[in-house]
């Protein structure tokens, strides 16, 4: 167990659809980090957030947003579904140091 | 921009040894990782290259040179239970934070 929470676990959604996914980081750690994994693919970078402000932006459509609230908790909101976004989508939380900490991820399915 | 080229797939046998390399492009480098993960689970930390030379951790060690932008992760006596796929990363220049960017990751199946 990484202590990096993520809800829900499982997400079944019809395109055109909008869905958050929430994650909770290892209490202490101020980064949290969005990746998604689509199969046979690696992890794709999406937001890295810190302490409530965006820091990096990797490849994250204008459809995706996030944020991270005063508790430390971040959102992912993912808007105007496509069949193409069905995939695994982890957070990670990281202290200061180079070890990402990750959540059991969300899996999304868009029918 | 930043590249990392893993191979797709490697088996070995238990009991061996198996190396998975990883040769990477970066603008401006701050470290290569490697991460683990099973089907259906989470990536976990492995290792961590900040300069060059071996690191080793039990079973595993990992290795990195800078001039040649290549690293590799050893794996000795193989257990069935390291069967998994096998990510390396290094931090990339975003916005001028350094997230972490993984490679496709090299699946290993180790065999009886």
């Amino acid at each position: 167990d990484s202590g990096v929470t993520q809800t829900p676990k499982h997400l079944i959604t019809a395109t055109g659809q909008r869905v958050t996914l929430r994650c909770s980081p290892r209490s202490g750690d101020l980064s949290v980090y969005w990746y998604q994994q689509s199969l046979d693919q690696g992890l794709q970078f999406l937001i890295h957030y810190y302490n409530g402000e965006e820091r990096a932006k990797g490849n994250i459509l204008e459809r995706f947003s996030a944020q991270q609230f005063p508790d430390l908790h971040s959102e992912l909101n993912l808007s105007s579904l496509e069949l193409g976004d069905s995939a695994l989508y982890f957070c990670a939380s990281s202290p200061a140091t180079d070890t990402q900490y990750f959540g059991p991820g969300t899996r999304l399915t868009v029918l | 921009g930043q590249s990392l080229e893993q191979p797709s797939e490697v088996t070995a046998v238990e009991g061996a040894i198996v190396q998975i390399n990883c040769t990477y492009q970066t603008s401006g480098f701050y470290g290569l990782s490697w991460y683990q993960q099973h089907d259906g689970g989470a990536p976990t930390f492995l290792s961590y290259n900040g300069l060059d030379g071996l690191e080793e951790t039990g079973r595993f060690s990992s290795f990195l040179s800078r001039s040649d932008s290549y690293g590799y992760l050893l794996l000795q006596e193989l257990q069935m239970k390291d069967s998994a796929s096998y990510f390396c990363a290094v931090r990339a220049l975003y916005s001028g934070n350094t997230p972490l960017v993984f490679g496709k990751g090299t699946r290993l199946s180790v065999i009886a």
